[in-house]
């Protein structure tokens, strides 16, 4: 099946810092979501990018298929931005839905 | 427009014993699927429900089960529970089966004993 890889596994950030999250995967999608899971267990939806590039505020995204990845940004990281963010993606002839990445646990101190 | 709901939040079962945790989508949403996550295996598909149907099913035994009513509401069961069955179950709601942004409820807790 497709594999999921997202780097760094873990991520120690001060406030104010910027930081870019990693998610490659081994075959062609036709569907990638970023999601942050907060520290009470709440999955979020962050982005569907199944190619090219969206920004919302501080957080943005950019998806090559061609090349297999995709890359998340956090500028100007604040501690609510602590938790993990997962990277999903769906196989083009869609024999299962959306399969996760194993995620980057982000921890951002004052 | 409300999110997706999940009852029970958390939930404490004994072994063999059976399991029914109850998801309502956003409104208008009509495609609800289910994942397991645990810290040794992560987030899991379960099954996906379109229009009542099931569409897709992931890699789990027969023990576990669903259902979608015609408001687009679902239910999941889990019998005969094993200690292993203990994880996040998260039910996630979008506008259509494909191609559409999923978004999650709060998921239930369950813990078995």
């Amino acid at each position: 099946g497709i594999q999921v890889e997202q780097s760094p596994p873990d991520l120690i950030l001060q406030e104010g810092a910027n930081s870019t999250l990693r998610c490659n995967f081994s075959d062609s999608v036709n569907n990638l979501q970023w999601f942050h899971q907060n520290p009470w267990g709440q999955l979020i939806n962050l982005f569907y990018i199944p190619s090219g590039t969206k920004q919302n505020g501080r957080l943005s995204a950019t998806t090559v298929a061609t090349e297999r990845y995709s890359l998340l940004y956090i500028s100007s990281s604040q501690t609510t931005d602590s938790g993990v963010y997962f990277c999903a993606v769906e196989r083009s002839y869609n024999t299962d839905k959306l399969i996760f990445g194993t995620g980057t646990r982000l921890q951002v101190f004052p | 427009k409300a999110g997706v709901t999940q009852t029970p939040r958390y939930l404490i079962k004994t072994r063999g014993q059976q399991v029914t945790l109850s998801c309502s989508p956003i409104s208008g949403h009509r495609s609800v699927s289910w994942y397991q996550q645990t810290p040794g295996q992560g987030l899991q598909f379960l099954f996906e429900y379109f229009s009542e149907t099931q569409r897709n099913k992931g890699n789990f035994p027969g023990r576990f089960s669903g259902r979608q009513f015609s408001n687009s509401r679902s239910e999941m069961n889990v019998s005969t529970l094993e200690l292993g069955d203990s994880a996040l179950y998260l039910c996630a709601s979008s506008l259509q089966d494909d191609n559409s942004p999923l978004h999650f409820g709060n998921g239930t807790r369950l813990t078995v004993t």
